[in-house]
């Protein structure tokens, strides 16, 4: 079965820094890997999601971008956080198409 | 536009039965799945309905009707440990997760 490698588990910024969080997966090869962030008391908003290397897909514009330098590898980054970036970030990974997402532990990230 | 409705807070006692409703409208339909989330913690998947009918996992169950668009997830016997959220998430046409807000689901002793 596959494993989430996610860190840090949390992380204070000051507003204007940058941002590197990431993501390796074990277990499974070629998955489907995705970043969403859920804010306090909300639902989960998907912001990139890939199915193979160097190939992403973003849902939503914002200041953060996302990278898979390697199969089981992704990075979420932001070159100057915002306050509004706070929240708790998920790495998730399937190996299909319609099979279930198995979530990292997260990222709680707040931007001060 | 895509839309999962759930109730936003259910509180039952512990021991006793809750059913958690999810509705959806989605552009296609390619599977239903349940999640449980803890407090500060990330999602666990509970269950998956691609057809319809009931399919249980010891004290969890998980319903889905197509042509209404709706599925239930019943939990039994319920335990303090089952205080969570939980979330009902519709897979699409495009094999994209359409996500509702999540049950907040408080157990009393």
């Amino acid at each position: 079965s596959q494993t989430i490698h996610q860190w840090p588990a949390t992380l204070v910024q000051p507003v204007g820094s940058p941002l590197s969080l990431e993501c390796t997966v074990e277990g499974t090869s070629n998955p489907n890997l995705y970043w969403y962030r859920q804010a306090a008391g909300r639902g989960l908003q998907l912001l990139f999601y890939s199915v193979g290397i160097g190939q992403i897909s973003s849902e939503v514009p914002q200041n953060l971008s996302a990278s898979r330098p390697q199969d089981r590898q992704f990075i979420l980054s932001s070159k100057k956080l915002l306050l509004s970036d706070s929240g708790f970030y998920l790495c998730a990974c399937s190996g299909t198409e319609n099979s279930p997402l198995h979530f990292g532990n997260g990222t709680r990230l707040t931007v001060t | 536009g895509q839309n999962i409705d759930q109730p936003t807070e259910m509180t039952a006692t512990e021991g006793a039965i809750v059913q958690i409703n999810c509705t959806y409208q989605t552009s296609g339909f390619n599977g239903l799945f349940w999640y449980q989330q803890h407090a500060g913690e990330a999602p666990t998947f509970l269950s998956y309905n691609v057809l319809d009918g009931l399919e249980e996992k010891g004290r969890f169950s998980s319903f889905l009707s197509r042509s209404k668009g709706y599925s239930y997830l019943l939990l039994k016997e319920l335990q303090m440990k089952d205080s969570a959220s939980y979330l009902c998430a519709v897979m699409d046409s495009n094999y994209q997760l359409i996500w509702g807000a999540g049950t907040k689901l408080i157990i009393k002793p």
